[in-house]
């Protein structure tokens, strides 16, 4: 079962606009990990946020946490084409070794140049 | 520093035979865990090694199977394939509880 709902499913957007992604959960976490993939190829680590954190930067991207909602979000600011790819967000709720990810169906983003 | 990798890149192979998988993870970190993803899907939680024992495994059947090595890295085995185990299987690795996992390029498995 997957835990975690992405919000679009699918996103298409010109180069130079903001790519915004939403996560909902049903379950407490530990932490929340957002990932890129490329056309089927493996997961790129984007940035983790955990439980007690709200927001978090890095680069071009920042993500939000709420859990009194049980969900987070994450921004793309000023796409590129190279920000085409499949997002997901994995939640970890494990409570002793960690790292038991549950992950959505990810959202579809396009950017077109 | 290498970061997680996996072999082979694809394979392929006939319903009913047996495949494994190979992980090695990045440098310093001590936890592999194996997902699989089928096509259009979020990657689901197979299972976990630490300490060369399996810690955590998800709903998957005992047809897949894991062995963890001295030096961390990693091997996922599965008897008997369907059809439906054709996925992509991924590799992660991280070090302690509440710190990121980074995954591998990925081994993409057709069963015929």
């Amino acid at each position: 079962s997957q835990q975690g709902e992405e919000d679009p499913q699918a996103l298409s957007i010109q180069e130079g606009e903001n790519a915004t992604m939403n996560c909902s959960y049903k379950t407490s976490i530990n932490n929340l990990q957002w990932y890129r993939q490329n056309s089927g190829r493996g997961l790129v680590h984007l940035i983790l946020i955990r439980s007690n954190e709200r927001e978090k930067h890095s680069g071009r991207l920042r993500v939000t946490l709420d859990t009194s909602k049980k969900s987070s979000s994450l921004l793309i600011t000023a796409s590129r084409a190279a920000d085409t790819a499949s997002y997901f967000c994995a939640t970890d709720n494990s409570m002793e070794y960690g790292n038991k990810l549950v992950f959505g169906a990810g959202t579809i983003l396009r950017v077109k140049s | 520093d290498a970061g997680v990798t996996q072999s082979p890149t694809h394979l392929i192979k006939t319903r009913g035979q047996q495949v494994t998988l190979r992980c090695s993870p990045k440098s310093g970190h001590d936890t592999v865990s194996w997902y699989q993803q089928a096509l259009g899907q979020g990657p689901q939680f197979i299972f976990q090694y630490y300490e060369e024992e399996e810690r955590q495994r998800g709903n998957f059947p005992d047809r897949f199977s894991g062995h963890q090595f001295p030096n961390y890295s990693s091997e996922l085995n599965v008897n008997a394939l369907l059809l439906g185990d054709s996925a992509l299987y991924l590799c992660a690795s991280s070090l302690t509880m509440n710190t990121e996992a980074f995954f591998g390029q990925g081994t993409r498995l057709t069963v015929v």
